[in-house]
């Protein structure tokens, strides 16, 4: 298995208040995504990066930043948490070098927002 | 209209049967197919990628067929352990970016 850690595995918290979760990626990696998954809606791209400091929206980004200063750490910023924030999140990474390589995902985040 | 989809389920089979799901895909450019596996509270695992020419791994067997954008995924002789949800997923290469169906569930009674 691909070495991708997520920290917190567990977060509650309030609407209104900033938070960020990390992932953690020993691969080398070139490519790094956040989604989100919801019951009925699958795995929705939120975003990704393909390099240090590039970094792209997917289909649902509204609400949500990302930063990667370094190639094994992608951040995921809520800035003001909502409770339609509330879900499971999974970090992945795949190489990056074509288009037939595979995804490896982290464990996910359960996040609550109240 | 979805990038994938997947009927749902669940499929609820005996041990040892045989089951079929299949997947459709709307982007004729997408350019690879995989199938994962995600157990429940867990995260999603490569189960097998899809080749034009189809391909087995053991009692796994997925088919493309780009004319009709479907993918299939067929498991012989069924395993409790094969319960979980199987999710289709594309690529479309631009971009590097994945697209995933809902799953489809599976249940292996004994």
């Amino acid at each position: 298995d691909a070495g991708i850690t997520q920290s917190p595995r567990h977060k509650v918290t309030e609407t209104g208040t900033p938070v960020t979760l990390r992932c953690h990626q020993t691969e080398n990696h070139r490519y790094m995504y956040w989604y989100r998954q919801d019951p009925g809606h699958g795995l929705r791209l939120i975003h990704y990066s393909y390099g240090v400091k590039d970094t792209d929206k997917g289909e649902v980004s509204d609400g949500y930043s990302v930063s990667r200063s370094k190639t094994e750490d992608f951040l995921l910023t809520l800035e003001s948490a909502t409770s339609s924030q509330t879900s499971v999140y999974f970090c992945a990474s795949s190489l990056g070098t074509s288009g037939q390589e595979t995804q490896y995902f982290g464990p996910g985040t359960r996040l609550l927002v109240l | 209209r979805k990038e994938v989809e997947q009927d749902p389920g669940p499929f609820n089979v005996p041990e040892g049967a045989t089951v079929a799901f299949n997947c459709t895909y709307s982007n004729s450019a997408s350019q690879s197919f995989f199938w994962y596996r995600q157990d429940c509270r867990k995260e999603p695992k490569l189960l097998m990628s899809v080749y034009s020419s189809g391909n087995e791994d053991g009692r796994f067997t997925a088919q493309l067929n780009r004319a009709s954008q479907y993918i299939s995924l067929l498991i012989r002789d069924s395993k409790l352990s094969d319960s979980a949800t199987y999710l289709c997923v594309v690529n479309r290469a631009t971009g590097n970016q994945f697209y995933f169906g809902t799953g489809t569930s599976l249940t292996v009674i004994p």
